[in-house]
């Protein structure tokens, strides 16, 4: 079946520092790709997606491509601040349903 | 902008009692959907419901029951609650049709300890 797989986390940066965060992906058709940020206490927020192949998402400098070839979606971000300190998840929603399919999320920690 | 509205925000609870989790959304979608969240576990699929008056099991629908009241409401029940339903539980809702944001909507989540 379908499946999302993120590299295990934690990830502690220092500030500034470049971000990524992996994601691949396993599943039939197209689907939309997805990652969500849960700060600490919070629901999740979408942060970026990309619908098909080669599109790229941003949101707040941070970037994904979908890349199709290696079933892929990284998170990068080129200058992380501490205010990133949250939770990340990649995410699948199947062509053929509307079930969203999470990773199994990255905790990000970045120190002063 | 209320969005996605859960309530209440954290619940303790005694093995064995039941409760009902309420869920309301204010954005005219069509789909929403339960999840609960356990640590290195991500979120899995509790139940969902593509429209009104109708529901659906998801990955890990044992121990819960689901109504779909209206288009706005989606509420979680546990009849019998266990240990093991300790969880932070996330509702989440969908629109659909030409131009809608195919990503979801979560609520603020509700940590419900079973002891």
């Amino acid at each position: 079946g379908d499946s999302v797989t993120q590299m295990e986390g934690p990830v502690t940066l220092s500030e500034e520092a470049f971000l990524t965060i992996n994601c691949t992906y396993t599943a039939t058709g197209y689907p939309s790709l997805f990652w969500y940020v849960q700060y600490p206490g919070e629901g999740l927020q979408l942060l970026l997606k990309a619908t098909k192949a080669d599109d790229k998402g941003s949101n707040k400098g941070f970037e994904a491509t979908y890349r199709k070839e290696t079933t892929s979606f990284h998170l990068e971000k080129g200058s992380v601040q501490v205010s990133d300190s949250a939770v990340y998840f990649c995410a699948l929603l199947p062509s053929n349903t509307g079930k969203l399919i999470f990773g199994q999320g990255t905790t990000l920690q970045v120190k002063p | 902008n209320a969005g996605v509205t859960q309530t209440p925000k954290f619940q303790v609870l005694k093995t064995g009692q039941s409760m009902t989790l309420q869920c309301a959304q204010d954005m005219n979608h069509n789909s929403m959907y339960w999840y609960r969240q356990d640590p290195g576990m991500g979120l899995r699929l509790i139940y969902y419901s593509a429209s009104e008056g109708t529901t659906d099991k998801g990955e890990v629908p044992n121990g819960y029951n689901v109504s779909r009241l209206n288009k706005r409401e989606f509420s979680l029940r546990l009849e019998s609650a266990a240990p093991s339903q300790t969880s932070v539980y996330f509702c989440a809702s969908r629109g659909a049709g030409i131009g809608a944001d195919y990503g979801y909507t979560f609520g603020s989540g509700t940590r419900l300890t079973v002891v």
